[in-house]
């Protein structure tokens, strides 16, 4: 099955500075890299996604990249604010059966923006 | 988006008792679900996917008579904690299959066994 390592665990960067996560998977029928912000005891919230046909994707200060030969992917927010602190969860998926979009979640990075 | 409730969205049991937890689909019919736990600190593991008018499919190391998926309709799943223990406490998330690329969460229930 599908392996996504994510790095770093934690990140602690100063408001206004940029922060970037790393993401790796493993299975090449992967096509669709979804990230999400998840605050403490809610639910996950997608924040931007980027299908395998596309290298990069924009949205405001959330910028995703994708590598499909090395299998890398990363997430980067620049302008940091402390609303931005949360974990945040990269995902790789694929489809199942039935035409659902089945997601492996990474290991989560907790971001926290410093004052 | 879809719109997704899951009931309770917090409950305490004690231990050797069973829980039921609700999962709802409001705008839209899913014919799939997908059940995660999440513990502290922790990623969402799927555990399994249910399939209306069928039998679970359950992740590797997920014990199916423990956790009892039932998917009767096309806007409700359910997913039954028997027999619970401490070691269950967890947060618990579904999500519709959708055949759309985007996910959709329900706001999870929150289990924690005494």
């Amino acid at each position: 099955g599908e392996n996504v390592e994510q790095h770093p665990s934690t990140l602690s960067v100063q408001e206004g500075d940029s922060a970037v996560i790393k993401c790796t998977y493993s299975d090449s029928a992967s096509n669709y890299f979804p990230w999400y912000k998840q605050e403490l005891g809610k639910r996950p919230q997608l924040i931007i996604d980027i299908r395998s046909n596309v290298g990069e994707k924009k949205d405001q200060r959330i910028a995703v990249t994708l590598n499909k030969t090395a299998k890398h992917f990363s997430l980067h927010i620049t302008e940091t604010q402390p609303e931005d602190s949360a974990v945040y969860f990269c995902a790789a998926s694929m489809k199942g059966r039935g035409g659902y979009q089945k997601v492996t979640f990474g290991t989560g990075t907790k971001l926290q923006v410093i004052p | 988006g879809a719109v997704v409730s899951q009931h309770p969205s917090w409950v305490i049991c004690k231990s050797g008792t069973s829980v039921k937890i609700e999962c709802r689909s409001l705008d839209f019919q899913a014919t799939t679900m997908f059940w995660y736990r999440q513990f502290p600190k922790q990623s969402l593991m799927l555990m399994a996917t249910s399939n209306e008018g069928s039998k679970a499919t359950y992740e590797q190391g997920v014990e199916k008579d423990k956790f009892l998926i039932n998917h009767a309709s096309l806007t409700l799943s359910t997913l039954t904690v028997t027999s619970a223990h401490p070691e269950d406490s967890s947060f618990y998330i579904c999500s519709p299959g959708l055949a759309g690329t985007s996910q959709y969460f329900g706001p999870g229930t929150r289990l924690t066994v005494t």
